[in-house]
């Protein structure tokens, strides 16, 4: 149980384009889902919360505009890149918090978003 | 201050081996979690254990155990009988009230055949 699909594993993009990724839980519901990205060789940084039926909250230093977030249901979250550049190239991982069941407080992770950005 | 530390970038252990991978935490909160996560070169988080912070026995989950003393605010992973599919970065995280989590900088271990 608690699975965490995301969608797409990896995609390349020209510069100045938009890029959906999706995060679903599969088998739990989700009101609370993360987004992450991770540079190589470093930590998972948070880049925003996001609660269904309400806006994301976003990390000092985020732009709200340019990563767009939508949590339309119990286990969907969508991030959106919108106009991406090279600097945005990194490893996008989603995480969900389960309603009930499972260790208390415990994240279930995707399995990462790699973006390119030419 | 840092919440998570992980002082160990990468470690090396014999297969079959044991190895503990340290972690120390700060807040001044009563109630948390801390959990450990296995990030191997796929990329996925790998949930590996959980101790709340009310717990009295230290948590465990197969080759997986966790040495947890609270007064020292230490969260150490050991991991019995070390496979080759153990190699992977290993991330020490904590969780105060429900809110948002704190990783570690992580450590990389390497299981040696």
């Amino acid at each position: 149980g608690a699975v965490v699909s995301q969608h797409p594993s990896w995609v390349i993009c020209k510069s100045g384009t938009s890029v959906k990724i999706e995060c679903r839980s599969l088998d739990f519901q989700a009101t609370t889902m993360f987004w992450y990205r991770q540079f190589p060789k470093q930590s998972l940084m948070l880049m925003a919360t996001s609660n269904e039926g309400s806006k994301a909250t976003y990390e000092q230093g985020v732009e709200k505009d340019k990563f767009l977030i939508n949590h339309a249901s119990l286990t969907l979250s969508t991030l959106t890149v919108t106009s991406a550049h090279p600097e945005d190239s990194s490893f996008y991982i989603c995480s969900a918090d389960r309603i009930a069941g499972g260790p208390p407080d415990t994240q279930y992770f995707g399995p990462g978003t790699r973006l390119t950005v030419l | 201050a840092q919440k998570i530390t992980q002082t160990q970038p990468g470690m090396f252990v014999q297969e079959k081996e044991a190895v503990t991978l340290d972690c120390t935490y700060d807040t001044s909160d009563q109630s948390y979690g801390l959990f450990w996560y296995k990030q191997p070169s796929s990329g996925e988080m790998i949930f590996l254990i959980y101790q709340g912070s009310y717990d009295e026995q230290n948590a465990t989950e197969g080759r997986y155990s966790l040495n947890f003393q609270k007064a020292r605010k230490s969260a150490n992973l050991v991991i019995s009988a070390s496979q080759l599919g153990d190699s992977a970065m290993y991330f020490c995280a904590m969780r105060e009230g429900g809110n948002q989590f704190y990783f570690g900088t992580g450590t990389s271990l390497t299981v040696i055949p």
